[in-house]
């Protein structure tokens, strides 16, 4: 069966420092990718899809980036975190429109 | 592009009552609607999704209804239990192949109170 891994789990990081994020699935090949962003009272973001390596769709400009150096391997991306950087974040697998959710990342940039 | 409203942000009912989460889309042309359950601290999880060809879907204790002529589907919840609080999320589908069209409503709080 196919499982999504995602961490770290909780992150805290200063303003202007990196950002790297991973995601890997197991269990399919060439899964459509997801990143989204959960922030209080305002729902699930999309940040950026992957339909397959080195292919990277961005749904909303931003501070941040993502990669897909691997079939299987989606990674969320920053230079230098801004406060407004800070939420939950989600890395997602499609099977056609349903979403299969890792177990996201709590990002409290200070 | 579509818009996605739901409500109530936050609803409350006695254990054992029904609940009903109701959303609203903007764009005609979305034909795929699923609901994502997330429990404090965890992933959201689908629970059940309807397609704009039905009216209707059931599974257990939860129901979905369309109403393409208005451009809204509610949530239906019913002989609630503790297990059933959580935040709940709508959204709506104009893509015909991944999830990447999916719009999400911005969610909706139940409580079930003992």
């Amino acid at each position: 069966s196919q499982t999504i891994h995602q961490w770290p789990a909780t992150l805290v990081q200063p303003v202007g420092s990196p950002l790297s994020l991973e995601c890997t699935v197991e269990g399919t090949s060439n899964p459509n990718l997801y990143w989204y962003r959960q922030a209080a009272g305002r729902g699930l973001q999309l940040l950026f899809y992957s339909v397959g390596i080195g292919q990277i769709s961005s749904e909303v400009p931003q501070n941040l980036s993502a990669s897909r150096p691997q079939d299987r391997q989606f990674i969320l991306s920053s230079k230098k975190l801004l406060l407004s950087d800070s939420g939950f974040y989600l890395c997602a697998w499609g099977l056609g429109e349903k979403l299969f959710f890792g177990s996201g990342t709590q990002l409290s940039v200070l | 592009g579509e818009n996605v409203e739901q409500h109530p942000s936050t609803l409350s009912v006695q254990e054992g009552d029904s609940a009903v989460i109701k959303c609203t889309y903007s764009d005609s042309a979305s034909n795929y609607f699923p609901w994502y359950k997330q429990e404090l601290g965890k992933r959201p999880q689908l629970i059940i999704d309807i397609r704009s060809n039905v009216g209707e879907k059931k599974d257990q204790r939860i129901a979905v209804t369309l109403n393409k002529t208005a451009k809204h589907f509610s949530l239906h919840i019913t002989e609630t239990q503790p297990e059933d609080s959580a935040v709940y999320f709508c959204a709506a589908s104009t893509s015909g192949g991944g999830a990447d069209g999916l719009t999400f409503g911005k969610g909706t709080h139940l409580i079930i109170q003992p």
